[in-house]
């Protein structure tokens, strides 16, 4: 019944390291998302995406860029990650017609950087 | 600038009492309001939504345009009902999520 999966759950890189956050969905949504949460700050949003091959900045873009070469499937990459991105990385999925229906939620990937 | 805050990060109170769970929202224009909650080690999941009047597990929900509110309401709290909840703001596709309050039922 899982229909938002996050390739991990957990994931320990180093400083430095090119990271790759890998989400799947199937429901055959047009939107998909990646937001970060941290304790006080929220959920914020990274990069979003409503098409393939098509992605818009969200409100914390700096150091992350994204990969949607197919319907299903939404990539969220740190090109060099930094300590200050250690989080928990959520992706999320909606229908094109906005949010009326709500997102679906991942379970989540928590990335400690050292 | 669009904004929805949340003033308290943690709400705590004791089983059979009243609990509101503030959200104050920034929006230019008619507003779509959202609450999503988040259970222990469970996925964020939408509550409930304005536009939709509903009552979910006992929670309800009152848009007011006047203070840029939608507070969320519960009369009676159980402990099931501890969790993480947020209120989002509906921005064309996307949606705007404030702080997040932890609310805490005690037995």
């Amino acid at each position: 019944d899982v229909k938002v999966t996050q390739s991990s759950r957990y994931l320990v890189k180093r400083t430095g390291e090119k990271v790759f956050l890998e989400c799947v969905q199937d429901m055959d949504h047009e939107n998909m998302f990646w937001y970060r949460q941290d304790p006080g700050l929220g959920l914020r949003l990274i990069y979003f995406s409503y098409d393939v091959k098509m992605k818009e900045k969200g409100d914390i873009p700096e150091g992350y860029s994204v990969s949607r070469e197919k319907k299903e499937r939404f990539s969220l990459i740190l090109e060099s990650a930094s300590t200050n991105q250690t989080s928990m990385y959520l992706c999320a999925s909606s229908l094109s017609r906005g949010t009326y229906y709500g997102y679906t939620f991942g379970s989540g990937t928590r990335l400690t950087v050292v | 600038a669009q904004r929805v805050t949340q003033p308290e990060k943690l709400l705590s109170v004791f089983k059979g009492a009243p609990v509101e769970l503030k959200c104050n929202y920034s929006y230019s224009g008619s507003p779509e309001l959202f609450w999503y909650v988040q259970y222990s080690r469970q996925r964020l999941q939408l509550l409930l939504r304005h536009i939709s009047r509903e009552s979910i597990k006992g929670f309800t929900a009152d848009l007011n345009k006047g203070e840029t509110s939608f507070h969320l309401k519960k009369p009676f709290a159980q402990e099931e009902d501890s969790a993480m909840y947020y209120c989002a703001l509906s921005s064309g596709r996307k949606l705007i999520f404030g702080q997040g309050t932890e609310l805490s039922v005690k037995p």
